[in-house]
Protein backbone atom coordinates (compact mmCIF):
# COMPACT_ATOMS: atom_id res chain seq x y z
CA UNK A 1 0.00 0.00 0.00
CA UNK A 2 1.53 3.45 -0.74
CA UNK A 3 1.84 5.86 1.70
CA UNK A 4 1.60 9.83 1.83
CA UNK A 5 3.67 11.95 4.15
CA UNK A 6 2.73 15.62 4.73
CA UNK A 7 5.12 16.66 7.74
CA UNK A 8 4.32 20.74 7.68
CA UNK A 9 0.57 20.86 9.89
CA UNK A 10 0.62 24.73 9.05
CA UNK A 11 2.65 27.17 6.78
CA UNK A 12 2.97 30.87 6.84
CA UNK A 13 3.63 32.98 3.77
CA UNK A 14 4.21 36.44 3.17
CA UNK A 15 1.82 37.88 0.34
CA UNK A 16 3.98 37.56 -3.48
CA UNK A 17 6.48 35.37 -1.96
CA UNK A 18 6.62 31.87 -3.06
CA UNK A 19 6.26 29.19 -0.59
CA UNK A 20 7.13 25.27 -0.46
CA UNK A 21 4.91 22.15 0.67
CA UNK A 22 6.54 19.19 1.40
CA UNK A 23 5.29 15.81 0.10
CA UNK A 24 6.97 12.98 0.64
CA UNK A 25 5.51 9.02 -0.84
CA UNK A 26 6.42 5.36 -0.12
CA UNK A 27 5.06 3.22 -3.35
CA UNK A 28 6.45 0.07 -4.31
CA UNK A 29 4.64 0.45 -7.92
CA UNK A 30 7.19 1.17 -10.72
CA UNK A 31 4.37 3.78 -12.66
CA UNK A 32 2.74 6.07 -10.42
CA UNK A 33 1.36 9.44 -10.29
CA UNK A 34 0.80 12.41 -7.37
CA UNK A 35 -1.86 15.02 -7.19
CA UNK A 36 -2.08 18.29 -5.33
CA UNK A 37 -5.45 19.09 -4.34
CA UNK A 38 -6.47 22.95 -2.35
CA UNK A 39 -9.51 22.88 0.55
CA UNK A 40 -10.61 25.93 1.34
CA UNK A 41 -12.98 27.01 4.23
CA UNK A 42 -15.52 26.02 1.75
CA UNK A 43 -14.60 22.31 2.12
CA UNK A 44 -14.39 21.56 -1.65
CA UNK A 45 -11.24 19.55 -3.05
CA UNK A 46 -9.90 21.70 -5.99
CA UNK A 47 -7.91 19.70 -8.22
CA UNK A 48 -4.21 22.06 -8.69
CA UNK A 49 -1.92 19.63 -10.19
CA UNK A 50 -0.53 15.96 -11.48
CA UNK A 51 2.58 14.47 -12.40
CA UNK A 52 3.39 11.19 -13.31
CA UNK A 53 6.07 9.05 -12.56
CA UNK A 54 7.29 8.74 -15.96
CA UNK A 55 7.20 12.57 -17.08
CA UNK A 56 10.54 13.81 -18.26
CA UNK A 57 9.65 17.58 -16.73
CA UNK A 58 8.49 18.54 -13.28
CA UNK A 59 4.45 19.83 -14.01
CA UNK A 60 3.21 23.66 -13.97
CA UNK A 61 -0.17 24.83 -14.06
CA UNK A 62 0.05 28.75 -13.64
CA UNK A 63 1.70 29.69 -10.44
CA UNK A 64 1.60 25.78 -9.30
CA UNK A 65 4.67 23.55 -9.83
CA UNK A 66 5.66 20.26 -9.02
CA UNK A 67 9.37 19.50 -7.69
CA UNK A 68 9.50 15.81 -8.14
CA UNK A 69 12.66 14.04 -7.09
CA UNK A 70 11.89 10.23 -7.32
CA UNK A 71 15.51 9.83 -6.09
CA UNK A 72 14.20 11.23 -2.77
CA UNK A 73 10.19 10.09 -3.36
CA UNK A 74 9.24 13.42 -3.23
CA UNK A 75 6.80 15.93 -4.85
CA UNK A 76 6.76 19.20 -3.46
CA UNK A 77 4.26 21.75 -4.26
CA UNK A 78 5.78 25.41 -4.82
CA UNK A 79 3.49 28.04 -5.07
CA UNK A 80 4.86 31.14 -6.46
CA UNK A 81 3.58 34.81 -5.82
CA UNK A 82 1.63 33.79 -2.91
CA UNK A 83 -1.84 35.41 -2.60
CA UNK A 84 -4.27 36.01 0.23
CA UNK A 85 -7.20 33.76 -1.54
CA UNK A 86 -4.01 30.71 -1.97
CA UNK A 87 -4.99 30.83 2.23
CA UNK A 88 -6.40 26.74 2.41
CA UNK A 89 -5.39 23.41 3.60
CA UNK A 90 -3.19 21.53 0.88
CA UNK A 91 -3.63 17.82 0.23
CA UNK A 92 -0.97 15.72 -1.27
CA UNK A 93 -2.35 12.38 -2.92
CA UNK A 94 -1.62 9.43 -4.90
CA UNK A 95 -3.34 6.30 -6.49
CA UNK A 96 -3.63 3.49 -3.95
CA UNK A 97 -2.98 0.81 -6.49
CA UNK A 98 -4.60 -1.36 -9.25
CA UNK A 99 -5.74 0.48 -12.40
CA UNK A 100 -8.56 2.95 -10.59
CA UNK A 101 -8.37 5.87 -9.22
CA UNK A 102 -8.72 6.00 -5.46
CA UNK A 103 -6.54 7.83 -3.65
CA UNK A 104 -5.23 7.65 -0.90
CA UNK A 105 -4.08 11.37 0.62
CA UNK A 106 -1.48 13.02 3.19
CA UNK A 107 -2.81 14.53 6.44
CA UNK A 108 -2.43 17.99 4.40
CA UNK A 109 -0.55 21.34 5.17
CA UNK A 110 -2.54 24.66 6.48
CA UNK A 111 -0.98 27.48 4.39
CA UNK A 112 -1.80 30.91 5.93
CA UNK A 113 -0.89 34.33 3.78
CA UNK A 114 0.14 37.12 5.54
CA UNK A 115 -0.90 40.32 4.07
CA UNK B 1 -24.72 21.21 -13.33
CA UNK B 2 -21.31 21.93 -13.81
CA UNK B 3 -19.52 20.29 -10.71
CA UNK B 4 -20.46 17.69 -8.10
CA UNK B 5 -23.64 18.55 -6.00
CA UNK B 6 -23.88 17.10 -2.29
CA UNK B 7 -27.08 17.08 -0.39
CA UNK B 8 -27.28 17.95 2.16
CA UNK B 9 -24.40 20.04 2.99
CA UNK B 10 -25.12 19.34 6.88
CA UNK B 11 -26.50 16.92 8.79
CA UNK B 12 -27.24 16.40 12.12
CA UNK B 13 -28.77 12.98 13.38
CA UNK B 14 -29.18 11.47 16.31
CA UNK B 15 -27.10 8.63 17.22
CA UNK B 16 -28.57 5.44 16.44
CA UNK B 17 -30.71 6.71 13.01
CA UNK B 18 -30.61 6.17 9.80
CA UNK B 19 -29.05 8.45 7.19
CA UNK B 20 -28.82 9.20 3.94
CA UNK B 21 -25.88 11.65 1.62
CA UNK B 22 -26.60 12.18 -2.15
CA UNK B 23 -24.10 12.58 -4.40
CA UNK B 24 -25.15 13.70 -7.88
CA UNK B 25 -22.01 13.37 -10.26
CA UNK B 26 -20.71 15.61 -13.18
CA UNK B 27 -22.68 14.41 -16.25
CA UNK B 28 -21.20 11.46 -18.32
CA UNK B 29 -18.36 10.66 -15.64
CA UNK B 30 -18.19 6.84 -15.42
CA UNK B 31 -16.43 6.68 -11.97
CA UNK B 32 -17.87 7.75 -9.01
CA UNK B 33 -15.91 7.40 -5.37
CA UNK B 34 -16.47 8.37 -1.99
CA UNK B 35 -14.55 9.30 1.11
CA UNK B 36 -14.77 10.13 4.71
CA UNK B 37 -12.84 13.64 5.99
CA UNK B 38 -12.34 13.11 9.80
CA UNK B 39 -11.37 16.63 11.68
CA UNK B 40 -7.61 17.12 11.05
CA UNK B 41 -6.72 14.67 8.23
CA UNK B 42 -6.89 13.96 5.16
CA UNK B 43 -9.85 12.15 3.03
CA UNK B 44 -10.04 8.53 3.48
CA UNK B 45 -11.23 6.44 0.57
CA UNK B 46 -15.02 4.32 1.37
CA UNK B 47 -16.04 2.73 -2.33
CA UNK B 48 -15.66 3.37 -5.83
CA UNK B 49 -18.19 2.79 -8.31
CA UNK B 50 -17.39 2.24 -12.03
CA UNK B 51 -21.40 2.41 -13.72
CA UNK B 52 -23.97 1.00 -11.77
CA UNK B 53 -21.69 -1.37 -9.75
CA UNK B 54 -19.38 -1.06 -6.74
CA UNK B 55 -15.91 -2.17 -8.08
CA UNK B 56 -14.08 -1.66 -4.43
CA UNK B 57 -16.01 -1.43 -1.66
CA UNK B 58 -12.72 -2.06 0.81
CA UNK B 59 -12.85 1.59 2.49
CA UNK B 60 -16.29 0.91 3.88
CA UNK B 61 -15.77 0.85 8.12
CA UNK B 62 -18.09 -1.86 8.44
CA UNK B 63 -21.39 -3.32 7.59
CA UNK B 64 -23.18 -0.26 8.82
CA UNK B 65 -22.17 1.67 5.52
CA UNK B 66 -23.70 1.28 2.21
CA UNK B 67 -24.04 3.14 -1.13
CA UNK B 68 -25.54 2.16 -4.63
CA UNK B 69 -25.58 3.84 -7.47
CA UNK B 70 -28.56 2.58 -9.05
CA UNK B 71 -28.51 4.33 -12.82
CA UNK B 72 -25.10 5.10 -12.97
CA UNK B 73 -25.44 8.41 -12.35
CA UNK B 74 -26.43 9.47 -8.80
CA UNK B 75 -25.05 7.75 -5.81
CA UNK B 76 -26.70 7.53 -2.39
CA UNK B 77 -24.40 6.40 1.01
CA UNK B 78 -26.67 5.00 3.76
CA UNK B 79 -24.99 4.88 6.86
CA UNK B 80 -27.48 2.71 9.34
CA UNK B 81 -27.96 3.04 13.09
CA UNK B 82 -24.96 5.74 13.22
CA UNK B 83 -22.76 6.30 16.07
CA UNK B 84 -20.99 9.50 17.28
CA UNK B 85 -17.70 8.41 15.82
CA UNK B 86 -19.23 8.06 12.22
CA UNK B 87 -19.14 12.36 12.25
CA UNK B 88 -16.90 13.71 9.75
CA UNK B 89 -17.33 15.45 6.18
CA UNK B 90 -18.04 12.61 3.45
CA UNK B 91 -17.06 13.53 0.11
CA UNK B 92 -17.74 12.90 -3.48
CA UNK B 93 -15.99 12.89 -6.20
CA UNK B 94 -16.46 11.50 -10.30
CA UNK B 95 -13.37 11.67 -12.89
CA UNK B 96 -14.49 10.93 -16.75
CA UNK B 97 -13.06 7.35 -16.78
CA UNK B 98 -11.50 5.43 -13.83
CA UNK B 99 -7.76 5.71 -13.85
CA UNK B 100 -4.76 6.15 -11.61
CA UNK B 101 -3.62 9.03 -13.87
CA UNK B 102 -7.42 10.86 -13.81
CA UNK B 103 -8.21 13.97 -12.13
CA UNK B 104 -11.27 13.40 -10.23
CA UNK B 105 -13.66 16.19 -9.29
CA UNK B 106 -14.87 17.06 -5.89
CA UNK B 107 -18.07 17.84 -4.30
CA UNK B 108 -18.09 20.42 -1.36
CA UNK B 109 -19.37 17.64 0.65
CA UNK B 110 -21.53 16.70 3.78
CA UNK B 111 -20.81 17.05 7.04
CA UNK B 112 -22.33 14.94 9.35
CA UNK B 113 -22.77 15.14 13.00
CA UNK B 114 -24.29 12.63 14.92
CA UNK B 115 -25.26 13.69 18.31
Amino acid sequence: AQKITQTQPGMFVQEKEAVTLDCTYDTSDPSYGLFWYKQPSSGEMIFLIYQGSYDQQNATEGRYSLNFQKARKSANLVISASQLGDSAMYFCAGPTGGSQGNLIFGKGTKLSVKP
Amino acid sequence: GAGVSQTPSNKVTEKGKYVELRCDPISGHTALYWYRQSLGQGPEFLIYFQGTGAADDSGLPNDRFFAVRPEGSVSTLKIQRTERGDSAVYLCASSLTPGRNTEAFFGQGTRLTVV
